[in-house]
């Protein structure tokens, strides 16, 4: 089955305390990007890959990081959470149709629920 | 940077209603898709749709790419139509950025 998947789904940490959240994708997709969601705020892209080892802020890129070593997995790193960081992560993939000019249909992780406490 | 809004921000329809929700944006995207997120927080897909007309069954999409917004049909509303509908844009900046739109909330009476 075709899918994006996260781990963990739910995650309470304390402050300071290094995690990773998992992110892969079966599709062989050349995009790979980071959303977070927040009551009032909307979804907002934290960063994005457009291929392995090419990544990119997206809008709210800080206290984050990402990698790109291989084509189907790309880690969210948060090496010092904050309590702003308490959110709903969502990762997504997608073909980079550049010959249309245009990004591909994203297809999204199931999410995950941080708590940073 | 370019700017997504979504009317109307709040809905509620009788079961068997239908409605209309639209996106606007602020300049030329290179695509745009409509999302459901259902009780579960989880992200349906609904259309790929950067111009033209699309269906699949009750909901259908039409995307005016040269007057910048996008509209989604629901027709025949049913309770679990009931949830947040998103569109998203993406536009080239060098990479492929997507900005949300804030999203209709819908809530649909039995």
């Amino acid at each position: 089955e075709a899918q994006v998947t996260q781990n963990p789904r739910y995650l309470i940490t304390v402050t300071g305390k290094k995690l990773t959240v998992t992110c892969s994708q079966n599709m062989n997709h050349e995009y790979m990007s980071w959303y977070r969601q927040d009551p009032g705020l909307g979804l907002r892209q934290i960063y994005y890959s457009m291929n392995v080892e090419v990544t990119d802020k997206g809008d709210v890129p800080e206290g984050y990081k990402v990698s790109r070593k291989e084509k189907r997995n790309f880690p969210l790193i948060l090496e010092s959470p904050s309590p702003n960081q308490t959110s709903l992560y969502f990762c997504a993939s997608s073909l980079t149709a550049v010959f249309r000019g245009g990004l591909g249909e994203q297809y999204f992780g199931p999410g995950t629920r941080l708590t940073v406490t | 940077g370019i700017q997504v809004e979504q009317s109307p921000p709040d809905l509620i329809l009788q079961e068997g209603a239908n409605s209309t929700l639209r996106c606007n944006f602020s300049d030329s995207v290179n695509n745009l898709q409509w999302f459901h997120q259902n009780p579960w927080g989880q992200l349906i897909n609904l259309f790929y749709i950067p111009s033209g007309t699309k269906q699949n069954g009750r909901l259908s999409a039409t995307t005016v790419a040269t007057e910048r917004y996008s509209l989604l049909y629901i027709s025949s509303s049913q309770t679990t139509d009931s949830g947040v509908y998103f569109c998203a844009v993406s536009f080239n900046t060098g990479g492929f950025k997507t900005i949300f739109g804030a999203g209709t909330r819908l809530f649909v009476k039995a």
